[in-house]
């Protein structure tokens, strides 16, 4: 079955120290994209690529940073830069297009040691 | 401000009910509007498209509308059943012909048997 694969579900990070989440999709999507979600609030976007090797800032890029070097793999490191850490992790894809759907997948959910 | 406005309370209803959840929207024309069904621990899942020209569409026991004057789109899920117990987000496009969809905070449904 085609899909998005996140790991891991869990992840703890200590202070100081950066950690990378995974994010695999084999639907073939030109485009991903990694949300944040915080309890009670709506999905907001850290980080989208259109094309392997170009990725673009969303609204929250502080302390994070990614990577685009083959299509179906969009990793995301959350940087000790990035003081408030704790949240639900969301990475998505969907064919390049306006109206087009997004395919999510299950999460990560980082908390802080 | 712009803003993307979904119940943050609870809706709750009796099972063979019909669910209306609202999603309203200030200062945006968007060209479509999306929902997704959100269950707890896991990643949203597409359910319905409405584009700006259409005023309602239909998906077996659920149905969009979309009032462009009104600034809102309405979810109905007819014969409600517990299953449907989930959180359903709306999301637009903000700039009006985007691939990159803003979300709503999300309005959580509880079917009660």
């Amino acid at each position: 079955d085609g899909g998005i694969t996140q790991s891991p579900k869990y992840l703890f990070r200590k202070e100081g120290q950066n950690v990378t989440l995974s994010c695999e999709q084999n639907l073939n999507h030109d485009a991903m994209y990694w949300y944040r979600q915080d309890p009670g609030q709506g999905l907001r976007l850290i980080y989208y690529s259109q094309i392997v090797n170009d990725f673009q800032k969303g609204d929250i890029a502080e302390g994070y940073s990614v990577s685009r070097e083959k299509k179906e793999s969009f990793p995301l490191t959350v940087t000790s830069a990035q003081k408030n850490p704790t949240a639900f992790y969301l990475c998505a894809s969907s064919i390049l297009g306006t109206d087009q759907p997004q395919h999510f997948g299950d999460g990560t959910r980082l908390s802080i040691l | 401000s712009q803003k993307i406005e979904q119940n943050s309370e609870a809706l709750n209803i009796q099972e063979g009910k019909t669910a209306t959840l609202t999603c309203n929207y200030t200062n945006y024309s968007p060209a479509y509007l999306q929902w997704y069904r959100q269950d707890p621990g896991r990643g949203p899942v597409f359910l319905l498209l409405i584009r700006e020209n259409e005023k309602e569409k239909r998906k077996e026991r659920l149905k969009v509308t979309f009032d462009t004057t009104l600034k809102q789109s309405l979810f109905h899920i007819t014969a409600s059943q517990p299953a449907d117990s989930a959180t359903y987000l709306c999301a637009l496009d903000v700039t009006g012909g985007s691939y990159i969809p803003t979300f709503g905070r999300g309005t959580s449904l509880i079917v009660h048997p």
